[in-house]
């Protein structure tokens, strides 16, 4: 199994800031690998995948980069509606999906 | 674009069968080349790959609850169910029901999730 853990496991960031999770891989998972938000009480939502492209009517302001088994997520002017809890999740082997533990963006 | 809900009941027994349900709306069950997924999120835990069956039926089942899972569609009423036997209270969860494809990997879209409690 592809264990996926992400850093650091609370992030503390005031509104327009920058904030940069990071997930890390135990193994190659090249560029199948995607990002979701999600708030108290709703199901997650799809940001980001193949590491790098936006989903369907995600703000600008999310951002995903690496390969291999260092990614990162960047929500680059922080808004109030982008405190959350966010997931990384790989899809390199079918159906062996797995997610990371999760990082809790909390308002500073 | 599809949209998906789950039902069943919010409590359950120990030992019993969890019953669920997702209805797909806004697309078919039997699109060639979907995926129907459930996920679920226990108390404190990360979220977890339960299974899926595809838009052809086949079947696969994480080999953790491989034993006790069966997943199932009924192309006729566009909804795909969850049967999970023997429960315990360690299926105390958020049960999610998702999509994917076989070209992607990702989920999109969710249902809202639908909470199940495991007690006597």
């Amino acid at each position: 199994e592809i264990v996926l853990t992400q850093s650091p496991a609370t992030l503390s960031v005031s509104p327009g800031e920058r904030a940069t999770l990071s997930c890390r891989a135990s193994q190659t998972v090249s560029s199948n690998l995607a990002w979701y938000q999600q708030k108290p009480g709703q199901a997650p939502r799809l940001l980001i995948y193949g590491a790098s492209t936006r989903a369907t009517g995600i703000p600008a302001r999310f951002s995903g980069s690496g390969s291999g088994t260092e990614f990162t997520l960047t929500i680059s002017s922080l808004q109030s509606e982008d405190f959350a809890v966010y997931y990384c999740q790989q899809n390199n082997k079918w159906p062996l999906w797995t997610f990371g533990q999760g990082t809790k963006l909390e308002i500073k | 674009q599809v949209q998906l809900q789950e039902s069943g009941p919010g409590l359950v027994k120990p030992s019993q069968t969890l019953s669920l349900t997702c209805t797909v709306s806004g697309g078919s069950s039997s699109t060639d080349g979907h995926y129907w997924v459930w996920i679920r999120q226990r108390p404190g835990k990360g979220l977890e790959c339960l299974g899926y069956i595809s838009y052809s039926g086949s079947t696969y089942y994480h080999p953790s609850l491989e034993s006790r899972l069966s997943i199932s569609v009924d192309t006729s009423k566009n909804q795909f169910s969850l049967k999970l036997r023997s429960v315990t209270a360690a299926d105390t969860a958020i049960y999610y029901c998702s999509l994917t494809t076989i070209t992607t990997g990702w989920f999109d879209p969710w249902g809202q999730g639908t909470p199940v409690i495991v007690s006597s």
